[in-house]
């Protein structure tokens, strides 16, 4: 079966850094994906890991440990566009599964 | 926009009506998904399909109905509707089913009345 477990809400101030957390349980397992949702709209694509260690993109991180089933994302030089909803997403056999996400407030 | 276009944006139907809803990607991708996303809610994965098969129904009620005539196209049909059905609605593409990034439309949001 599958398992997602990830903070409901964080809340951060500009300009710092946060982390977000993810652990998971998957039958099958071809990496795991970051995205990003903002409220109303539809889910954006932000990274994605399929071996162990850290992958960078600009602001954004995302590490992966397989063998701990645990991922992060590390949010950099955080600004006010980036409250959003990021969700945790591990690739198992045919299936994309999301966790609940979790809820990043940024404020001055 | 993400190359995935869904139709309509908005619905609003009876638990007697029949409607359905379009999904159409331009991306050349192989594998097509809808997911249901309820507030508070995670998103739901509903139905997978692979080169235009079903490889996937999460445990979804018989009142919905998806179709895949080819590649580009996939739709969901809804008939008989309860109103915990209404939420929105999200369809996706991914080049594969194994290590590639899934393209969100930007979903139909359903209300059943």
């Amino acid at each position: 079966g599958q398992n997602i477990d990830q903070p409901t809400e964080m809340t951060a101030t500009e300009g710092a850094i946060v982390q977000i957390n993810c652990t998971y349980q998957t039958s099958g397992f071809n990496g795991l994906f970051w995205y990003q949702q903002h409220a109303g709209e539809a889910p954006t694509f932000l990274s994605y890991n399929v071996l162990d260690g850290l992958e960078e993109k600009g602001r954004f991180s995302s590490f992966l440990s397989r063998s701990k089933g645990y991922s992060y994302l590390l949010l950099k030089e955080l600004q006010m566009k980036d409250s959003a909803s990021y969700l945790c997403a591990p690739r198992g056999y045919n299936k994309l599964i999301f966790g609940a996400g979790t809820r990043l407030a940024v404020h001055p | 926009e993400t190359g995935v276009t869904q139709t309509p944006r908005h619905l609003v139907m009876g638990m007697t009506n029949k409607k359905s809803l379009k999904c159409e990607q331009h991306l050349g991708h192989n594998a097509m998904y809808w997911y249901k996303q309820s507030a508070k809610k995670p998103l739901e994965l509903m139905f997978v399909y692979s080169l235009e098969e079903r490889v996937e129904n999460n445990s979804v009620p018989s009142r919905f109905s998806p179709e895949c005539p080819n590649s580009s196209h996939l739709f969901l049909h809804l008939h008989t509707l309860q109103p915990e059905d209404s939420a929105l609605y999200l369809c996706a593409s991914s080049q594969d089913l194994k290590n590639t990034e899934a393209f969100f439309g930007q979903g139909t949001r359903l209300t059943v009345v």
